[in-house]
C-alpha cells in the first residue's frame, strides 16, 4: 500500500520560497511506472496540476504553463521522497498543496494528506 | 492547454436519485478521463479512471462514459455518503481539472 507524507511550512513570506516535501513509503520515487505530481486547490483556482517528475532511464520534469520558471520539483533517491520549491511567492500562492501519485497514463490513486501553505507577511 | 468543463456547478438531488454529471474537454482526449469525489477537509478519491474504469472498491452505482470531448459521471442511487464534490480530471496531455460539481440535498 503506498502511502505519501507531506512536510513544510504553512507559512510563507511574500517573494520568499515555499518548500514541501513528500515521504514515499510502499513505493520507490524511481519507479519505471509512478509519476510524483504537485497539484495545489484554492478557491480562486480550483485544483490545479503544477509539475511532476519521473524516472524512466533517466529522470523527466514538466511544469505547468502557469507557474513555469519559478518552480522546480526535484527528486530525492537517498530519502525516497520528492520535494516543491515554488519561488517569488505572492498571496495568490496560498492554497492546499498535494502530492500524489499516478502514471503517464494514469489517474491519482494516491495523495498526501494535504498541506495549507498561506503566503503572507 | 487543455481546458475542461464541468456541468452543473451544483446539483441539488435526493437520495435515491439518478444523477449525472458532464465534462467536456477542449480536444481530444480519447479516454484519458478520470472522476474524483472530494468531502470537506480531505483530498480527492479518484472513482473513475480511463473514462469509464471502476476504481477498486468503489461502489457499482458510480459509473462513467464517454471518449473524445464528451464525457459523463452518472450515481445510479444516490446514497447519503455521495453528497460531497466531484471532479473531472484529463491526462492525455499533462493535466487539467474541471472546476468542479457540488452535490447538495
Amino acid at each position: 500500500q503506498v502511502q505519501l507524507q507531506q512536510s513544510g511550512p504553512g507559512l510563507v513570506k511574500p517573494s520568499q520560497t515555499l518548500s514541501l516535501t513528500c515521504a514515499i513509503s510502499g513505493d520507490s520515487v524511481s519507479s519505471n511506472s509512478a509519476v510524483w505530481n504537485w497539484i495545489r486547490q484554492s478557491p480562486s483556482r480550483g485544483l490545479e496540476w503544477l509539475g511532476r517528475t519521473y524516472y524512466r532511464t533517466r529522470w523527466y520534469d514538466d511544469y505547468a504553463t502557469s507557474v513555469k520558471g519559478r518552480i522546480s520539483i526535484n527528486p530525492d533517491t537517498a530519502n525516497n521522497q520528492f520535494s516543491l520549491h515554488l519561488n517569488s511567492v505572492t498571496p495568490e500562492d496560498t492554497a492546499v498543496y498535494y502530492c500524489t501519485r499516478g502514471g503517464i497514463t494514469s489517474a491519482y490513486t494516491e495523495w498526501g494528506q494535504g498541506t495549507l501553505v498561506t503566503v503572507s507577511s | 492547454d487543455i481546458q475542461m468543463t464541468q456541468s452543473p456547478s451544483t446539483l441539488s438531488a435526493s437520495v435515491g436519485d439518478r444523477v449525472t454529471i458532464t465534462c467536456r474537454a477542449s480536444q481530444n482526449i480519447f479516454t484519458w478521463l478520470a472522476w474524483y469525489q472530494q468531502k470537506p477537509g480531505k483530498a480527492p478519491k479518484v472513482l473513475i479512471y480511463k473514462a469509464s474504469g471502476l476504481e477498486s472498491g468503489v461502489p457499482s452505482r458510480f459509473s462513467g462514459s464517454g471518449s473524445g470531448t464528451e464525457f459523463t459521471l452518472t450515481i445510479s442511487s444516490l446514497q447519503p455518503d455521495d453528497f460531497a464534490t466531484y471532479y473531472c480530471q484529463q491526462y492525455n496531455s499533462y493535466s487539467t481539472f474541471g472546476q468542479g460539481t457540488k452535490l447538495e440535498i
